[in-house]
């Protein structure tokens, strides 16, 4: 079965720097999904980004890149200039590509890392 | 990307009472996930709900519990049933869209006293 770790229960940034959270996963699949959501105290889920195991290329959407590590099965993700609405709690997350059993592509989550940023 | 209207986003119940929570999309969808996140922790997967066939439950979660409804492409309920203290958590329903894109309502807090 998937696993997705993440090491880091909380971390703290200055407003208008560069933090890394990091998500480790084990599979023994080749081809999968990746995913950093992030939830603020509104509870809403939100996607923040995604990366395809096929693809080489780190995804990048604006303030928010990933460092995809495939062989070293790691995903962190990289949050530049911080700005105090980056606070919330940020869940790195897999899905399988093929479906198995009942379980038809859910998403499995890692426990979550606290992010909190200081003005 | 869908929306998804989840209600309620909040009550407070008696043990020994049910609950159901509804999630509306506003588009047709194949798979809606269920998941439950306990104070402090991730989320957890209880079910996933196919339309026109039962729900499919992960260990540790059973039907007669959290019973499920899926009459629809855009419609699920699911129910706490005889509520424990232990059942306080956030529930929030999930659908895939475009294959690998999810979406999740906005979670119902529910506290058990």
């Amino acid at each position: 079965a998937q696993t997705v770790t993440q090491s880091q229960p909380e971390m703290s940034v200055q407003e208008a720097e560069t933090v890394t959270l990091s998500c480790t996963y084990d599979t023994s699949e080749s081809d999968y999904y990746l995913f950093w959501y992030k939830q603020p105290p509104s509870r809403q889920m939100i996607l923040v980004i995604r990366q395809e195991a096929y693809k080489q290329q780190n995804a990048t959407e604006n303030r928010f890149s990933v460092n995809f590590q495939k062989a070293a099965k790691s995903f962190s993700l990289k949050i530049s200039d911080s700005q105090l609405g980056d606070a919330a709690m940020y869940f790195c997350a897999y899905r399988s590509v093929w479906n198995y059993g009942g379980s038809q592509g859910n998403l499995i989550f890692g426990k979550g890392t606290k992010l909190s940023v200081k003005p | 990307s869908a929306v998804i209207s989840q209600k309620p986003s909040r009550d407070i119940c008696q043990r020994g009472t049910s609950l159901t929570i509804q999630c509306q999309v506003d588009s047709q969808v194949t798979m809606m996930f269920w998941y439950r996140q306990q104070p402090g922790q991730s989320l957890t997967l209880i079910a996933t709900a196919n339309q026109g066939s039962e729900a499919t439950y992960e260990s540790g979660f059973v039907i007669d519990k959290f019973p499920i409804s899926r009459p629809n492409l855009t419609f699920s309920t699911l129910t706490v049933s005889n509520m424990s203290p232990e059942d306080s958590s956030i529930y929030l329903c999930s659908v895939v869209v475009a294959n690998y894109g999810y979406t999740f309502g906005s979670g119902t807090r529910l506290t058990v006293v």
